[in-house]
């Protein structure tokens, strides 16, 4: 079955510092990898995706993630954190077969300090 | 123009009470979800239809029901409500095959007291 681990339940960065966020994946097959964002009392905004393209995959707000299939891993990553990222951050895998499901890691909190 | 609306965006309500929550989408989606996200933040997926035939149906109790009257609609009836079923529930809409993600709805804080 397909699975998210995402490495570290809270990140503690200061402004203007880099942002990595970790995520490993388990899946039988090649799957479709996603990072939403949450902020408080919000939904979830898409902030990347990863669908068998280029491995290196950039999305809004200046995060982008790499896709390691040798490591089954797929970070977020950002140079330099604003205030503005503190929030909740989901690796999503999508499941097998055509029924559009998606799992989700436990989530990370990012808090950004000044 | 929200692309996925649901309401209430807020309810609170008594043990034993039987609610709804409408989710409405207006992308075009084919694909309409029901994801329930815990105290915990753990976001886990209840139901889904494609084109209002039902997909995805979880290990959720019977008092949870989905409607979906077309493919831009889907809604979520609770009967008999319980403590344990306060939590924030989320709609999400897609386009099935696509592999392009959920659209995300502002979600529901069900509270049950």
């Amino acid at each position: 079955a397909q699975s998210v681990t995402q490495l570290d339940s809270h990140v503690s960065v200061s402004e203007g510092t880099p942002v990595l966020l970790r995520c490993n994946y388990s899946s039988s097959y090649s799957p479709s990898l996603f990072w939403y964002v949450q902020h408080p009392n919000k939904g979830l905004q898409l902030l990347l995706k990863y669908t068998s393209a280029a491995t290196l995959v950039k999305g809004i707000n200046g995060f982008e993630a790499e896709f390691k299939k040798s490591e089954t891993s797929f970070h977020l990553t950002k140079p330099s954190a604003h205030m503005s990222d503190a929030a909740e951050y989901f690796c999503v895998v999508s499941d097998r077969g055509n029924t559009g499901k998606l799992i989700f890691g436990q989530g990370t909190t990012l808090q950004v300090k000044p | 123009d929200t692309a996925v609306s649901q309401t209430p965006k807020y309810l609170v309500t008594q043990m034993g009470n039987d609610k709804s929550i409408k989710c409405e989408q207006n992308l075009g989606h084919d694909t309409m979800y029901w994801y329930k996200q815990d105290s915990k933040k753990f976001l886990k997926i209840m139901f889904s239809y494609n084109n209002k035939e039902l997909i995805i149906n979880e290990t959720v109790p019977n008092r949870f029901s989905p409607k979906s009257p077309d493919k831009a609609h889907l809604n979520l009836h609770i009967n008999s409500l319980e403590l344990g079923d306060s939590a924030v529930y989320f709609c999400a809409s897609s386009t099935l095959g696509t592999n392009y993600g959920y659209t995300f709805g502002s979600g529901t804080r069900l509270t049950v007291v």
